[in-house]
């Protein structure tokens, strides 16, 4: 399985305040995908962002992006304008493209402070 | 809208027993997952299956079994039920379409799994 690597494991923020999730990987591919999904404490796991590393540009979702960095096999999830909505483990996972399996970090839990 | 049903929220079971998690999803994907989430570690991959019948081991295969003979519907096994297998168990699917490689994988809400 593919390594990887979440060194954050929670992260506290104030509301309308930024806060960004560190996430790296490793690979000896040049052609994989990530994600970052998110999982409220209803333990529904949301697809927040994806990348297709052939891209160079960033991902971005409305208050969510990434600063997808490919030779530094690093992937930060940064959210602004931070809401109490963003309470949650956010899990950065990283798919082969010649893969149907998704390997996944060990989370960040995010606090949001009112 | 798009659904993963896993058959039960919280289950609790005792040491030795045959354990069943059941899933289906609604949405006519080829892959279905078994995921164990256990806290440090995210979530690891017991099974995987790209087909009716078809099955593959992913890196945790160990004391699990899977059952997959509908499209729709992906079976957990636990042979003989172990405290080691406390965990939360999540289901997942995904579309296998060849030029579009970058699908999502859906999720279920999961079950927590005591064994005592």
């Amino acid at each position: 399985a593919q390594t990887v690597t979440q060194s954050q494991p929670e992260m506290s923020v104030q509301e309308a305040e930024t806060v960004t999730l560190s996430c790296t990987y490793d690979t000896s591919e040049s052609d994989y995908y990530l994600f970052w999904y998110k999982q409220p404490p209803s333990r529904q796991m949301i697809l927040v962002i994806r990348q297709e590393a052939y891209k160079q540009q960033n991902a971005t979702e409305n208050r969510f992006s990434v600063n997808f960095q490919k030779a530094a096999k690093s992937f930060s999830l940064k959210i602004s304008d931070s809401q109490l909505g963003d309470a949650a483990m956010y899990f950065c996972a990283y798919r082969s493209e010649n893969d149907y399996k998704l390997s996944f970090g060990a989370g960040t839990t995010v606090t949001v402070r009112a | 809208d798009v659904k993963v049903t896993q058959s039960s929220r919280y289950l609790v079971k005792r040491t030795g027993e045959k354990v069943f998690l059941e899933c289906v999803q609604d949405m006519d994907h080829e892959n279905m997952f078994w995921y164990r989430q256990d806290p440090g570690l995210g979530l690891r991959l017991i099974y995987f299956s790209y087909d009716v019948k078809m099955k593959e081991k992913g890196d945790i295969p160990e004391g699990y079994s899977v059952s997959r003979e509908k499209k729709e519907r992906f079976s957990l096994i636990l042979e003989s039920a172990s405290t080691n297998q406390t965990s939360m168990y999540l289901c997942a699917s995904s579309l296998w379409v060849a030029t579009l490689m970058n699908t999502e994988a859906f999720f279920g809400q999961g079950t927590r799994l005591t064994v005592v």
